[in-house]
């Protein structure tokens, strides 16, 4: 069966530092991978994704950037964090046939 | 573009009553999705519905494919204290590789 995992779930950082989430599927192959961001526990806005190794998409012009350097491996990173970077970020990998999207567990970040 | 707009935003039950919920949009959709999300938590796949009219179960949780395909309805029978959280529709856009969400509709249940 397919898993995602996503770490950590929690981090705070300080304003100016570098972040790096990373995220990892299993029992699947050729995932599209996503990225979202998830303000005041509503509102899932898509930051990244990507439907294959090397290939990102961005939705929305920010301070933040996504790589996949393997087929089931998504990072998300920042140089240098904003206070608006605060939120709750979450990984999900799907297949275009089916669809739906499974999502990992969640990050919450806070930016201090 | 597409946007679902999700009804209603919040809801306060008590232990024991039914629940509905509904999702519509200006655009015809091919798949609607029902997902749950508890605090802290990421969203958990509830129900999927492909074809228009189609009524799907899940245990006390009952959703429905609208005939005109703008539409959808989650129902939760006889809730419980489990059923709180934030209960999102969803849909793909025109790529299918992407998910439109509707904004959530937070559900407690007082005992």
């Amino acid at each position: 069966s397919q898993t995602i995992h996503q770490w950590p779930a929690t981090l705070v950082q300080p304003v100016g530092s570098p972040l790096s989430l990373e995220c990892t599927v299993e029992g699947t192959s050729n995932p599209n991978l996503y990225w979202y961001r998830q303000a005041a526990g509503r509102g899932l806005q898509l930051l990244f994704y990507s439907v294959g190794i090397g290939q990102i998409s961005s939705e929305v012009p920010q301070n933040l950037s996504a790589s996949r350097p393997q087929d089931r491996q998504f990072i998300l990173s920042s140089k240098k964090l904003l206070l608006s970077d605060s939120g709750f970020y979450l990984c999900a990998w799907g297949t275009g046939a089916q669809e739906k999207l499974f999502f990992g567990s969640g990050t919450q970040l806070s930016v201090l | 573009g597409q946007q679902l707009n999700q009804s209603p935003q919040s809801m306060f039950i008590q232990e024991g009553e039914d629940v509905s919920m509904n999702c519509t949009s200006s655009s015809i959709f091919n798949t609607w999705l029902w997902y749950k999300q508890e605090p802290g938590e990421g969203p958990v796949l509830l129900i999927a519905l492909y074809k228009a009219g189609e009524l799907t179960s899940n245990g006390r949780l009952t959703a429905q494919f609208g005939i005109t395909r703008k539409d959808s309805f989650l129902n939760i029978s006889a809730s419980i204290p489990s059923d709180v959280g934030i209960y999102f529709c969803a849909g793909p856009m025109r790529s299918a590789r992407q998910l439109t969400f509707g904004s959530g509709t937070q559900l407690t249940v007082l005992p």
